[in-house]
This record gives structure tokens, sequence and C-alpha cells, in this order.
């Protein structure tokens, strides 16, 4: 099957630091990107919808200026979690869409736990 | 607007035993309904799909889901566990194609000897 990446896996950063997600799509071209957020316990929040070559659509209550989503191309879409506080500490997730009508599917990524202190 | 109800955060089995986890949506329109399996610090994979047709639709690793509309259901089965479905298990519902997946809130299946 199709096959998402992340990078990083993990990352600590010091509060008020800027962290950057990569999200990479390795054997398709992917239009459309997805990035969640999985809080302990919880299930999958949506957070924003991705177009290569446009600005992201955010849902309701997501701060763009603080989750800066950049889609560069048809296989790489990057999360910047810009100023990042203790509670932006999370499980972020990417998925990316392949197919067409009833034959699309999202493919996950493996997830990037981020630890803010 | 769509929803995804997950009955049972925890559902536990023994091995071999039959496993039944619940799913029941709404939505506005006819449904794309999927499960995902997560394993501890790991994204999601697609387990199994129904977008249109057959109403049971077979996955990987044996399992497998009926389509009810009358019930608004998508419950998932395996007729035998094994230790290794032991995992976090979430149903997803979209309106077509993918507009936007939205999740249920997962049900954990522990698998016992």
């Amino acid at each position: 099957g199709a096959v998402v990446s992340q990078h990083p896996s993990w990352v600590i950063c010091k509060s008020g630091t800027s962290v950057k997600i990569e999200c990479r799509s390795l054997d398709f071209q992917a239009t459309t990107m997805f990035w969640y957020r999985q809080f302990p316990k919880q299930s999958l929040m949506l957070m924003a919808t991705s177009n290569e070559g446009s600005k992201a659509t955010y849902e309701q209550g997501v701060e763009k200026d603080k989750f800066l989503i950049n889609h560069a191309s048809l296989t790489l879409s990057t999360l910047t979690v810009t100023s990042a506080h203790p509670e932006d500490s999370s499980f972020y997730i990417c998925s990316a869409s392949f197919g067409t009508d009833s034959q699309e599917t999202q493919y996950f990524g493996p997830g990037t736990r981020l630890l803010v202190l | 607007a769509q929803s995804v109800t997950q009955l049972g955060s925890h559902v536990s089995v023994s091995e071999g035993a039959l496993v039944l986890l619940r799913c029941n949506y709404s939505s506005s329109v006819p449904p794309y309904l999927f499960w995902y399996v997560q394993y501890p610090n790991q994204g999601l994979q697609l387990l199994l799909k129904y977008t249109t047709g057959a109403t049971l639709v077979k996955g990987i690793n044996g399992f497998e889901a009926e389509f009810k509309k009358s019930e608004t259901s998508f419950h998932l089965t395996k007729p035998s566990a094994h230790m290794s479905d032991a995992a976090e298990y979430f149903c997803a519902v979209s309106e077509g194609g993918y507009s936007t997946l939205t999740f249920g809130k997962g049900t954990m299946l522990l698998v016992s000897p």
C-alpha cells in the first residue's frame, strides 16, 4: 500500500521555540494532505486540510498563525508549530489522500510526538 | 453534519474468541465508512472501507464489517482474535470521498491468552 512518512518521529523543545514537522508521500503524489492532532486516549481531531499550491483550510478553533502549513509539492507538506507552549504537546499525525472518487483512500503517517517543556 | 459513535471504550476478549467492535454513524448523505487500527505510538492503518456496492466488506488481518443502512451501523468483526490484534480501533465516516473524515473516540481491544 501507499506509504506516508513523517519526520521527526518525536521532538522535545523549549517553550517559545518553533518546531517543523514534515509529511511526505513516498510512492504517490498526494493532491491533498491532512493534519490531525491526537491527545492521549482520545480520537484524532482534524486540524487542517492542505492542498498543493494553495492555502490550507483550517478547522474551527485552530489558530492558523500558530500552526503554519505549507504544501509546497505533491509529495511534501509541513506543519510548523510557532512559539510552542506546553499545551501544544501532543501527537501530530498527517495523512495523504490517493485515488479518485470511491477509490480515494487516506493513508496515515506514523505520527510525531511533540513535547514542549 | 456527520458523527460517529463507538460503543465501549474498551473491549476484552480471549484469544480465539469472536471480536465485535460496534460503530454507529450519522450522515446527511450516503456515507463512506472506514475502520482504522492504531498500535501504540504509531499512526493509523486502514483496515477496510465501505463506499458503495456490497455491504459486507472484507479487510486485512481477517477483519470484516457490514454496512447496515437501516441501523446506521458499521460494526467490525473477526471470527477468532489473535494476540496481535490488541490495539485501538477507530471508526470513521466521510460524506463522499475525503471531504472530511470524522473519527469516533476509539475502542481499545484487549486480547487475553
